[in-house]
């Protein structure tokens, strides 16, 4: 069981706007950054989010990332068949002294 | 543009010590702006953070494992390796190596090996 809760899946049709949504407590989401990971099929993480709601050089602005309280979401909008997926929040819990991952959310572009 | 690719063993036996090396290429790891990492990932499953290093070898480990973790960094060779002791079937995962960015109280990733397949069993 994940310390960060998202939803195990989610989906949208082509051109539409999804969220994520990752729930947290005040020793991690509450009292740090969040960050957000695309893994694409069959390979590695890549970055897509840091310190909340930037974006890497590289990461379309389709992507925002926000945060309220100890919860935290991602947003993709003019959603795209290549965008599905699993995302992955993270943020350090001050309990751990590490980050702490959700548990994934599997995006299907239908 | 850093790379970093992971290497060791696909297969270990339950109770022995599952070792992997990460090397990284383009780029210095003796860096004092980076730190390097190890995450993994059980099949079908979310991720897991392991552990962190410097280029000076000052660690941070996931409670979880600091028992049986070692994580160590070779600066002349630009690497760095992970050895996890008496292992089980429940270490059966795709261990990653990644680069850590930012501080180790806000870090991030980026970017990451593609990742090796280690399998525990007899």
């Amino acid at each position: 069981q994940s310390v960060l809760t998202q939803p195990p899946s989610a989906s949208g049709t082509p051109g539409q706007r999804v969220t994520i949504s990752c729930s947290g407590s005040s020793s991690n989401i509450g009292s740090n950054y969040v960050f957000w990971y695309q893994q694409l099929p069959g390979t590695a993480p890549k970055l897509l989010i840091y310190r909340n709601n930037l974006r890497p050089s590289g990461v379309p602005d389709r992507f925002s990332g926000s945060k309220s309280g100890t919860s935290a979401s991602l947003a993709i909008s003019g959603l795209r068949s290549e965008d599905e997926a699993d995302y992955y929040c993270v943020a350090r819990d001050d309990s751990l002294s590490g980050p702490v991952f959700g548990g994934g959310t599997k995006l299907t572009v239908l | 543009q850093v790379q970093l690719q992971e290497s060791g063993p696909g297969l270990v036996k339950p109770s022995q010590t599952l070792s992997l090396t990460c090397t990284v290429s383009g780029g210095s790891i003796n860096s004092g702006s980076y730190f390097w990492t190890w995450i993994r990932q059980h099949p079908g499953k979310g991720l897991e953070w392991i552990g962190f290093i410097y280029y000076s070898g000052t660690t941070y480990y996931n409670p979880s494992l600091q028992s049986r973790l070692t994580i160590s960094v070779d600066t002349s060779k630009n690497r760095f390796s992970l050895k996890l002791s008496s292992v089980t079937a429940a270490d059966t995962a795709v261990y990653y190596c990644a680069r850590g960015v930012g501080t180790v109280t806000t870090p991030w990733f980026d970017p990451w090996g593609q990742g090796t397949l280690v399998t525990v069993s007899s």
